[in-house]
């Protein structure tokens, strides 16, 4: 089993639907939890982190289930420029990256 | 936050070659990482650079090929030695702030790199 698992997608959305990812991950002790956004031939740029209490950042929510050890992340009203590959990131004794979910928002 | 800068962006380069990458932040971050990114792939951390001592290499990544400097707080560098083909790949530093918000990664732009 893979230390932090995603949904490959991709995921096709028209613009404007909410969507949402999960991510799974194997070891119970890890800490931190954040989502990368990483654009086509770019670097991956920190999206938002993930609290115990969820947190929220305008169309973006986080999630964190300790208990059954995923986090989500959903995007409401997606826009075109939310196209791009979204990495789960868990942090325990080192800092682990999932393969990412592909979005594509269709006009 | 950080702003990260590599260099090169990317390079072509023959078979049994070595290339230094270099990796400059512009303020201090407590830890730098050095990472490989293979088309289509995720993140697959190569190794820890650590200031004033040896690399804390992955398993999998060694220091003989992939030896990594940190002489300060603000640049590292990494290099791929005696490379192959299946060396090419997309090499990306990262920066670690600490302490508020610790774990969050600044990246830099990353060197693509090709070898023939």
């Amino acid at each position: 089993r893979k230390e932090v698992e995603q949904d490959p997608g991709p995921f096709n959305v028209p613009e404007g639907a909410t969507v949402a990812f999960n991510c799974t991950y194997s070891n119970s002790a890890s800490q931190s939890f954040f989502w990368y956004r990483q654009d086509c031939r770019k670097e991956p740029k920190l999206l938002m982190s993930v609290y115990s209490s969820g947190n929220e950042d305008g169309r973006f929510t986080a999630q964190l289930n300790r208990a059954s050890q995923y986090i989500s992340l959903l995007i409401r009203d997606s826009k075109l420029s939310d196209s791009a590959t979204y990495l789960c990131v868990v942090s325990a004794s080192k800092i682990i990256f999932g393969s990412g979910t592909r979005l594509s928002i269709r006009p | 936050s950080a702003v990260i800068s590599q260099k090169p962006s990317r390079d072509i380069c023959q078979r049994g070659t070595s290339l230094t990458i270099q990796c400059q932040v512009d303020s201090q971050v407590t830890m730098m990482f050095w990472y490989r990114q293979q088309p289509g792939q995720s993140l697959t951390l190569i190794a820890t650079a650590n200031q004033g001592s040896e690399a804390t290499y992955e398993s999998g990544f060694v220091i003989d090929k992939f030896p990594i400097s940190r002489p300060n707080l603000t640049f590292s560098t990494l290099t791929v030695s005696n490379m192959s083909p299946e060396d090419s790949s997309i090499y990306l530093c990262s920066g670690d702030m600490g302490g508020v918000g610790t774990d969050t990664q600044y990246f830099g732009p990353g060197t693509r790199l090709t070898v023939l």
